[in-house]
């Protein structure tokens, strides 16, 4: 069954350092998404991404952050100068198109020390 | 903006008992509604939904009713099992192609045999 898969599982990273995280979205989706957890708080939606370029965006999503499909089949987010409330699960999801069904990643958990 | 309000966890219930997880939602128009659950140490994973007033939507045993009077989306099984043991989380999305989903907070669900 097709899935998503992103890489790291989990990864620790000093204060002010540069952080990728990788995510493979399902081949044939369309759409692509980055969500994060902070630990006991909601699912926030940071970003979304389609025809190589961003859809929306939230309030989170500034310009420590980034995101890019480098090579057609993966979708990196990368955060600059990280600082220690980026600790959080970040996930990954794609969809097929418009109203189908979002699948996400199993996702990496960030901790900034 | 829209929102999503589940009820306070973590819930602890023995195999066999009823579960309802409540879920109301403020959203204008007519969202989508979604449970997603997640199982230890996996991604999160679509779980059932419901697209318009009155769908209910169901899987493994779980049911959701579209409630549009209440803006509610009540999830529940008549017998829980050991295996249900997971964190459930209410989503929506409005109707549109690029629709980030708005996740409700989670709420922990252990079983005990």
């Amino acid at each position: 069954e097709p899935e998503v898969t992103q890489t790291p599982s989990h990864q620790v990273t000093q204060m002010g350092q540069e952080v990728i995280l990788r995510c493979v979205p399902i081949s044939n989706h369309l759409y692509f998404y980055w969500y994060r957890q902070i630990l006991g708080q909601k699912v926030e939606f940071l970003v979304s991404f389609y025809n190589n370029e961003i859809s929306e965006k939230s309030e989170i999503f500034d310009d420590q952050f980034s995101v890019e499909r480098p090579d057609g089949s993966n979708f990196t987010l990368k955060i600059r100068s990280t600082k220690l409330e980026d600790s959080a699960m970040y996930f990954c999801a794609s969809r097929e198109g418009a109203n189908t069904e979002a699948f996400f990643g199993q996702g990496t958990r960030l901790t900034v020390v | 903006g829209d929102s999503v309000t589940q009820m306070e966890g973590p819930v602890t219930l023995s195999e066999e008992a009823f579960l309802t997880i409540n879920c109301t939602y403020t959203a204008t128009g007519y969202p989508s509604l979604f449970w997603y659950v997640q199982y230890p140490g996996e991604g999160l994973q679509l779980l059932l939904k419901a697209t318009k007033a009155d769908d209910k939507g169901s899987n493994k045993g779980f049911e959701a009713t579209y409630r549009k009077e209440t803006t509610s989306f009540h999830l529940e099984k008549g017998s829980v099992q050991v295996s249900d043991s997971a964190v459930y989380f209410c989503a929506l999305t409005p109707a549109g192609a690029n629709s980030k989903l708005t996740f409700g907070k989670g709420i922990t669900l252990s079983v005990r045999p």
